[in-house]
């Protein structure tokens, strides 16, 4: 069992409102990742950090942006939602050279 | 550019039967080639995995077939249970970078 968690897991918010998607886990893994899903699509890479301080852009781009202050906590904040944000977002991590990504277990947003 | 093509889109099969979902790469840098099993508002979690210097893979009815030099790998379901029913996710690792890619997902149901 992975010791990965985001909050909130559900959330449903109004066209223009500013959000922040919290991940944490216990690992101490240096990288963490978050992932985009719609529903029966594949994973979309939008961030991913090597460390504290290290944030990067991934294949899809995406108007959220990150931060990595902490080791444990990858937060992802949308300034203004906005209906087409509305996905399932997933964070992850895995050592730096690891084999497997830890996935928690998503958080909803659907932005009205 | 999708990375890793994933077939079939979805998939009944009966139970005790045998399910098969298929995925091809072209990037030749790639070293490593899990399957991730994600059960409905979960996250992805490892079910096996595979690097290229192998043909094949079993831990209990799960087995994964990699054949190199096509670029293509194959997660084989043995006796296929209910509780089986989910989605199927290839990857593949690009070892610089620690890079992962999905595939589309495969939703896979069994049936009494």
């Amino acid at each position: 069992e992975a010791d990965i968690y985001q909050t909130p897991r559900y959330l449903v918010i109004g066209t223009g409102k500013k959000i922040t998607l919290e991940c944490s886990q216990t690992m101490g893994h240096d990288k963490m990742y978050w992932y985009q899903q719609d529903p029966g699509m594949e994973l979309h890479l939008i961030h991913y950090s090597y460390g504290v301080n290290s944030t990067e852009k991934g294949d899809l781009s995406s108007e959220s942006t990150v931060s990595r202050i902490r080791t444990e906590h990858f937060p992802l904040t949308l300034e203004s939602a906005r209906p087409s944000h509305t996905s399932q977002y997933l964070c992850a991590s895995s050592e730096p050279a690891g084999n497997t990504i830890y996935f928690g277990e998503g958080s909803w947003l659907t932005v009205v | 550019q999708q990375q890793v093509k994933q077939s079939p889109q979805s998939l009944i099969v009966q139970k005790g039967g045998i399910s098969i979902i298929n995925c091809a790469y072209e990037n030749t840098a790639f070293d490593y080639f899990p399957w991730y099993q994600q059960f409905p508002g979960k996250g992805p979690a490892l079910l096996i995995a595979i690097r290229p210097d192998v043909s094949e893979k079993k831990e209990g009815r799960f087995t994964i077939s990699f054949n190199k030099s096509a670029k293509q790998f194959s997660l084989h379901i043995m006796d296929s249970q209910p509780g089986d029913s989910a989605t199927y996710f290839c990857a593949a690792r690009r070892l610089t970078g620690n890079q992962f890619y999905f595939g589309t997902g495969t939703s896979l149901t069994v049936i009494p």
